[in-house]
């Protein structure tokens, strides 16, 4: 049984430029939510989709964006890349939006200068 | 607002020396706290989930305690491998999870 991939593993980008990152979920998990993780603090929620839909987003600016495609995997987009964008993004799934447990993804790396 | 802090930042045990990690929170309406184990540059590891005061939960040498305003993660005769950041989180009526900073732990042999 797979887990939650994610792809790049390690991205570096420079100031100003678009980023796409990507995940694919837990066999059986159709709800996707993604993190942005600063060095030494914990996981800040960004926004979560279910059924292709954003249904809940945290204090990020629109510059942050994603995508749920049918098969359940996401993406996040991030426009006019900031140094202070850097980080471990995080993707997480569970089933549904209820009470479930979300299970992480190994994260991708990114690096702006 | 929703908030979760740790304590402490970080904890240097000897291996067997057991100890307990604090996770506290305000939050509008708990309908979960989560455990997690992270290990350097890697994604968090789930570990337990608890719903409601006086709950706990035990795997191999953790054991997970919830109260109304915290839980503790106490850790019996720690390894080295025990050796990570523990991650807590709660999730609040809206449904999204609200991250602690987290607790560095060393298992020194």
């Amino acid at each position: 049984d797979a887990g939650v991939t994610q792809s790049p593993t390690h991205l570096i980008k420079t100031r100003g430029q678009q980023v796409t990152l990507r995940c694919s979920p837990k066999s059986g998990h159709d709800t996707v939510s993604w993190y942005q993780q600063a060095l030494g603090q914990g996981p800040q929620f960004i926004f979560q989709y279910y059924e292709e839909e954003e249904r809940q987003r945290g204090n990020f600016p629109d510059r942050f964006s994603g995508h749920q495609f049918p098969n359940y995997s996401s993406e996040l987009n991030v426009n006019a890349l900031l140094l202070g964008d850097s980080a471990l993004y995080l993707c997480a799934s569970s089933f549904g939006t209820g009470e479930e447990t979300q299970y992480f993804g190994p994260g991708t790396r990114l690096l702006v200068l | 607002e929703d908030q979760v802090t740790q304590s402490p930042e970080a904890l240097r045990l000897q291996e067997g020396e057991s100890s307990s990690l604090n996770c506290s929170y305000t939050v509008s309406g708990l309908r979960g706290l989560f455990w997690y184990r992270q290990d350097p540059g890697k994604g968090p590891e789930f570990l337990f989930t608890l719903y409601s005061a006086g709950e706990e939960k035990e795997k191999e040498r953790l054991k997970a305690t919830l109260t109304k305003k915290e839980s503790f993660l106490h850790i019996t005769a720690p390894k080295p491998e025990d050796s990570a950041t523990y991650l807590c989180a709660v999730r609040n009526y809206g449904q999204n999870f609200v991250f602690g900073p987290g607790t560095r732990l060393s298992v020194l042999p």
